[in-house]
């Protein structure tokens, strides 16, 4: 059972396209998080949301939009694609919001903007 | 100057040899460390937290130096299943529980 799962694994589209990704966590918890990852391999934060609102948004672009229709889910639509955008964006759930607590990654959506 | 730094190598060490990556980090107010391994194509994984004192989770060990604001973590024995990427993880005050990423460490072993 996968306890967070993303779709679609894989993401090629044209720029100025809208495109979204989804992410879904049967573990229970009640904080989600997405992080990009550019060709550098530096993980950067981009959102988190406890319990369907959003309490972190790292200064990304308005283009990005996250959606969490409940707190098993949270959605990364994005408008407007550039080619920067190319990365592999991976989410992640924790219990709570508690420091110490092991964050549960996706296997990663690769996005490639042409 | 990056919030977390790492030497990116590669490291490249043969079986059973003992390696260690440093790890520093900018904010002296940092209030959680952690290791991450992430192997390729893959997710990153939580491998260790790391406390004051110091901890071991058997092969592996973890360090933190508040004073000098790095974090160290030590592979002894290495196997062929340790090649991947070590990420330092720092939490930094005050963005609660989101984690801030080093650009990784990449270890190979080799037979």
């Amino acid at each position: 059972d996968t306890a967070v799962s993303q779709t679609p694994k894989y993401l090629v589209t044209q720029m100025g396209n809208d495109k979204s990704i989804k992410c879904e966590q049967n573990l229970g918890h009640d904080t989600m998080y997405w992080y990009k990852q550019d060709s550098k391999k530096f993980l950067k934060i981009m959102f988190s949301y406890n319990n369907k609102e959003l309490i972190i948004n790292e200064t990304v672009p308005n283009r990005f939009s996250p959606k969490s229709p409940d707190k098993a889910h949270l959605n990364l639509h994005i408008n407007s694609l550039e080619l920067g955008d190319s990365a592999v964006y991976f989410c992640a759930s924790t219990r709570g919001t508690d420091t110490q607590e092991t964050q549960y990654f996706g296997p990663g959506t690769r996005l490639l903007v042409l | 100057r990056k919030e977390v730094e790492q030497d990116p190598g590669p490291f490249n060490v043969p079986e059973g040899a003992t390696v260690a990556f440093n790890c520093t980090y900018s904010n002296s107010a940092s209030q959680s460390f952690f290791w991450y391994r992430q192997d390729c194509r893959k997710e990153p994984k939580l491998l260790m937290s790391v406390y004051s004192s110091g901890n071991e989770d058997g092969r592996f060990t973890a360090q933190l130096n508040r004073a000098s604001q790095y974090i160290s973590l030590l592979i002894r024995d290495s196997k062929l299943s340790d090649s991947a990427t070590y990420l330092c993880v720092v939490i930094l005050p005050p963005k609660g529980n989101m984690l801030t990423f080093g650009g990784g460490t990449r270890l190979m072993v080799k037979p």
